[in-house]
C-alpha cells in the first residue's frame, strides 16, 4: 500500500458526459500528479499541481482539469467524454522533502466511457 | 518530447533464474531514473531508482545499472520469483522536470 487513495475505482459513462476523479496524496507530500494508462501506451503524464498550484503540464487534453485543494486532495476532471477517454488514470504523489523525487502511485481508477 | 524504451516488451524466465530488463533513453540531461513494477490492476511500485552520478545501485535482490555513455538502463532481478511477474516501467527525468516513462516490459517467471 502506497499510502496514496484515489476514487472512484471504477467509472462507467457515456460519451458527452463529465466525470470526476479524486486522489488523496500520501501523508506529508505536497506534490500530485496525474497519469493517463492507455492499453497501447505507457503513462501518459498529464499534470502536476505542488501545495495547490499547478507546476508541470504535460499531454492534459483542453477537456480535462484538475485542481489541489487545501487539504492537498487532487480532483480531475474530464468532461465531453469521448471512447478514447477510456483507460486507466493514475495519481502519485512525492514529498518536496529527502534528496529524491520518487513518486508513489495510487491504485488507480478505471474509467470506461462507453 | 523524450523518448524512453524498452528493448524487449515481453521477458519469460524460469522460476530461480536471474532476469535483465533493459531500457534505453534518449535525453543526455537526464539525471534521476527509477524502475516501477506494475502488477496486473494494481498501480506502479517503486523498486529502486539511481542518480546520474552513480553507475550502479542494489537493493533487495535487484541491481540497477546506468551507463550514460549509451543512455542505457537496467534491471536486474536475481533468483526470479513468481510473484515477480508483472510489467516494469523505466523512467527518467532531468532535475525539475517531468518523468517520462517506458511502454514497459512484461515479465513472466515460469514455475
Amino acid at each position: 500500500d502506497s499510502g496514496v487513495t484515489q476514487t472512484p475505482k471504477h467509472l462507467i459513462t457515456a460519451t458527452g458526459q463529465r466525470v470526476t476523479l479524486r486522489c488523496s496524496p500520501r501523508s506529508g507530500d505536497l506534490s500530485v500528479y496525474w497519469y493517463q494508462q492507455s492499453l497501447d501506451q505507457g503513462l501518459q503524464f498529464l499534470i502536476q499541481y505542488y501545495n495547490g498550484e499547478e507546476r508541470a503540464k504535460g499531454n492534459i487534453l483542453e477537456r480535462f482539469s484538475a485542481q489541489q485543494f487545501p487539504d492537498l486532495h487532487s480532483e480531475l476532471n474530464l468532461s465531453s467524454l469521448e471512447l478514447g477517454d477510456s483507460a486507466l488514470y493514475f495519481c502519485a504523489s512525492s514529498s518536496p522533502w529527502g534528496s529524491t523525487d520518487t513518486q508513489y502511485f495510487g491504485p488507480g481508477t478505471r474509467l470506461t466511457v462507453l | 518530447g523524450e523518448s524512453v524504451g524498452l528493448h524487449l516488451p515481453t521477458l519469460s524466465v524460469q522460476e530461480g533464474d536471474n532476469s535483465i530488463i533493459n531500457c534505453a533513453y534518449s535525453n543526455s540531461a537526464s539525471d534521476y531514473f527509477i524502475w516501477y513494477k506494475q502488477e496486473s490492476g494494481k498501480g506502479p511500485q517503486f523498486i529502486i531508482d539511481i542518480r546520474s552520478n552513480m553507475d550502479k545501485r542494489q537493493g533487495q535482490r535487484v541491481t540497477v545499472l546506468l551507463n550514460k555513455t549509451v543512455k542505457h538502463l537496467s534491471l536486474q532481478i536475481a533468483a526470479t520469483q513468481p510473484g515477480d511477474s508483472a510489467v516494469y516501467f523505466c523512467a527518467e527525468s532531468s532535475t525539475g522536470n517531468q518523468f517520462y516513462f517506458g511502454t514497459g516490459t512484461s515479465l513472466t517467471v515460469i514455475p
